[in-house]
């Protein structure tokens, strides 16, 4: 069966730090797909990225970076210069080609980013 | 444009009270969720529509009933809700049904139940 495990429930920073968000998987399946999501305070979960297992290729997109190693099972998020906006509630999530297909989130890392 | 779209943004409702959740996409995406959102836990999937059609539900007591007229359009009626039935409703949708598919969410309904 698959599994997210996000072991940090809060974190609290002060602007401009850099932040890691952990992730840790589990799945049998060997096609697999990585997700991240933002819910700010609205409400609202917000894409940022999808990841395929066969993809080991690390992204950066603006202040925004995601290491992906299968090694460790893990898909980690880094924020650089965090700012007061970075403020939410960060799921990881996975889903499987040939398993459920269902998207399976971790518990969540709430961030808060003091000014 | 990735929009989905919610109403109401927030519902209080009594016990005996029926009431409806609408949710609208205009990305061409086949199919479309529900998702129960309780405070500090991650959502939890209740229905999917694929192409139309009930693919999956989970569990969910009748007392929610879904309903997809059409492609664009999802809802989620409620009938005889209990106050443990207070939470955050997300809707979202998908280009497909399938584990690659990446879903987008709407901005979510908050429901009181009292």
């Amino acid at each position: 069966a698959q599994k997210v495990t996000q072991a940090q429930t809060e974190i609290s920073v002060v602007e401009k730090e850099d932040v890691t968000l952990d992730c840790v998987y589990e799945t049998r399946d060997t096609t697999y797909y990585l997700f991240w999501y933002k819910q700010p305070p609205s409400g609202e979960l917000v894409f940022l990225i999808r990841r395929n297992s066969f993809d080991e290729q690390n992204e950066i997109s603006g202040r925004y970076s995601w290491n992906f190693q299968k090694s460790t099972s893990s898909f980690n998020f880094t924020i650089t210069a965090s700012q007061v906006v970075d403020s939410a509630v960060y799921f990881c999530a996975l889903s499987e080609a040939g398993g459920s297909e269902k998207l399976v989130f971790g518990k969540g890392t709430k961030l808060t980013v003091n000014p | 444009d990735t929009e989905v779209t919610q109403t109401p943004k927030h519902l209080v409702m009594g016990m005996t009270n029926k009431k409806s959740l609408k949710c609208e996409q205009h990305m061409g995406h086949r199919a479309m969720y529900w998702y129960k959102q309780k405070a500090k836990k991650p959502p939890e999937l209740m229905f999917v529509y694929s192409y139309e059609k009930l693919s999956i539900n989970e569990s969910v007591p009748s007392r929610f009933s879904p309903e997809c007229p059409n492609s664009s359009l999802l809802n989620l009626h409620l009938h005889a809700l209990q106050p443990e039935d207070s939470a955050l409703y997300l809707c979202a949708s998908s280009q497909g049904w399938g584990g690659e598919e990446t879903q987008y969410f709407g901005p979510g309904t908050r429901l009181l139940v009292l």
